[in-house]
């Protein structure tokens, strides 16, 4: 079982839509979360960065963590052809990355449609 | 702030030659990460740097790769000699304990 799993899509939605993406994970010591946004030959972008259980908002994202089924969410709402891209889940035990660095999940390939 | 800077942005080499990867974090960040990007296989960690200083390695594939953090604001990827199978982007991330900054890559082509 990989220590990261992420659907790599494409995940196809209209314009306006609600957009749902998703990672699982295995390892119990992760406690940082996070969500970077890719655009195609561009470095990943951090978008959120959450601590431990619970839901965290910012614009028309919202992260969800769930440590008892190992399962984070990153929902999009009223979303815009410039939110496509590819969306990488990342988890560390560690605030800085620390002894380990990131585990990123391999990214899902969004793609809204006008 | 310019960001982490990396260069070249593309690198086209023959197979047996050396290539040299460069990166120039973020000022303040005390974390350097190199990282390899490829479609069968995501990210993946290849070493970090904390305070200049190498702290963890195993994620380098091979004694071909090699990296160096001399001073604070300057590190190198070193692959000798490259092989086709090194395709792939090459990022630099720098990192002061919320989350990473990541540089453009560097696309290195291996023929």
């Amino acid at each position: 079982q990989k220590e990261v799993e992420q659907d790599p899509g494409p995940l196809s939605v209209p314009e306006g839509a609600i957009v749902s993406l998703n990672c699982t994970y295995s390892n119990s010591a992760f406690q940082y979360f996070m969500w970077y946004r890719q655009y195609s030959r561009k470095g990943p972008e951090l978008l959120m960065y959450t601590y431990s259980s619970g839901n965290k908002e910012d614009g028309r994202f919202t992260a969800q963590v769930d440590k008892s089924s190992k399962y984070i969410s990153l929902f999009i709402r009223d979303s815009q052809p410039s939110d496509s891209a590819t969306y990488l889940c990342a988890m560390s035990p560690y605030s800085g990355g620390g002894a380990d660095g990131l585990t990123f999940g391999k990214g899902t390939h969004l793609i809204i449609q006008p | 702030d310019a960001g982490v800077i990396q260069s070249p942005r593309h690198e086209v080499t023959e197979m047996g030659q050396e290539v040299t990867l460069r990166c120039k974090p973020i000022s303040g960040h005390d974390y350097l990460f190199w990282y390899r990007q490829t479609m069968m296989r995501g990210l993946e960690l290849l070493i970090y740097f904390n305070n200049n200083v190498p702290i963890d390695d195993s994620g380098m594939p091979e004694d071909r790769f090699s990296a160096k953090m001399p001073n604070a604001s300057f590190s190198t990827l070193k692959i000798q000699p490259s092989e086709p199978r090194d395709s792939a982007v090459y990022f630099c991330a720098s990192s002061t304990g919320y989350g990473y900054t990541f540089g453009s890559g560097t696309r290195l082509t291996v023929v």
